[in-house]
């Protein structure tokens, strides 16, 4: 079975600073990986994939994320946040052996502080 | 990226009735639709997989009579709740991906707000 953790419920930043979101996962073969980001009342808006190739993958809106094997971990960053970038977050693994399901993370809500 | 449609955007109710949710792709064809439920606060919780042409396969624990899945074309799929009742309100989500390869990122509708009074 597959599964996505999310360790924090919430991430608080100053605008400015760097921010991250952390995303732990666990598969039985090769880990396709996602993150999206939800806006309140609004569906889930792609940010960026790993599916295969450099370990750091570069996506929407100044978003990165670094795929590490060895500690199954997918953490969404981006160096200087905006106030615009406080939403839900959340991250999301397919595994072809399960169906091409994707299964999502508990979600992290970010709150970026003027 | 591709497009995905719902409507309506929100609907209340009054519990007993039935209540219809489209999922359309407007630029893709989307062999597969997949309909999700999300709880206030909550993560998107997979209902089933919506497959063109022939009937839906249904996660474990969502009753399959209540809530009805009919994906006749290539660009549409419908949900519909039965005798919908309060338990039954929440957002739910479409999503599609383009026909092929599994590592496609999946396009996500808009939502559609349930509310059953």
């Amino acid at each position: 079975a597959q599964s996505v953790a999310q360790p924090e419920d919430q991430v608080n930043v100053a605008e400015g600073n760097p921010l991250t979101v952390k995303c732990t996962y666990s598969v039985s073969g090769n880990p396709y990986l996602f993150w999206y980001v939800q806006y309140p009342n609004r569906g889930l808006q792609f940010l960026l994939k790993y599916i295969t190739g450099d370990n750091l993958v570069k996506g929407s809106y100044g978003f990165e994320a670094e795929f590490n094997k060895s500690q199954t971990s997918f953490h969404l960053k981006k160096p200087s946040a905006l106030v615009s970038d406080s939403a839900l977050y959340f991250c999301a693994v397919r595994d072809k052996a399960a169906g091409n399901k994707l299964t999502f993370g508990g979600g992290t809500r970010v709150l970026v502080k003027p | 990226g591709a497009v995905v449609s719902q409507h309506p955007s929100w609907v209340i109710c009054k519990s007993g009735t039935s209540v219809k949710i489209e999922c359309r792709s407007l630029d893709f064809q989307a062999t597969t639709m997949f309909w999700y439920r999300q709880f206030p606060k909550q993560s998107l919780m997979l209902m089933a997989t919506s497959n063109e042409g022939s009937k839906a396969t249904y996660e474990q624990g969502v009753e399959k009579d209540k809530f009805l899945i009919n994906h006749a074309s290539l660009t549409l799929s419908t949900l519909t709740v039965t005798s919908a009742h309060p338990e039954d309100s929440s957002f739910y989500i479409c999503s599609s991906g383009t026909s092929g390869a599994t590592f496609n990122e999946q396009f996500f509708g808009p939502g559609t707000r349930l509310t059953v009074l």
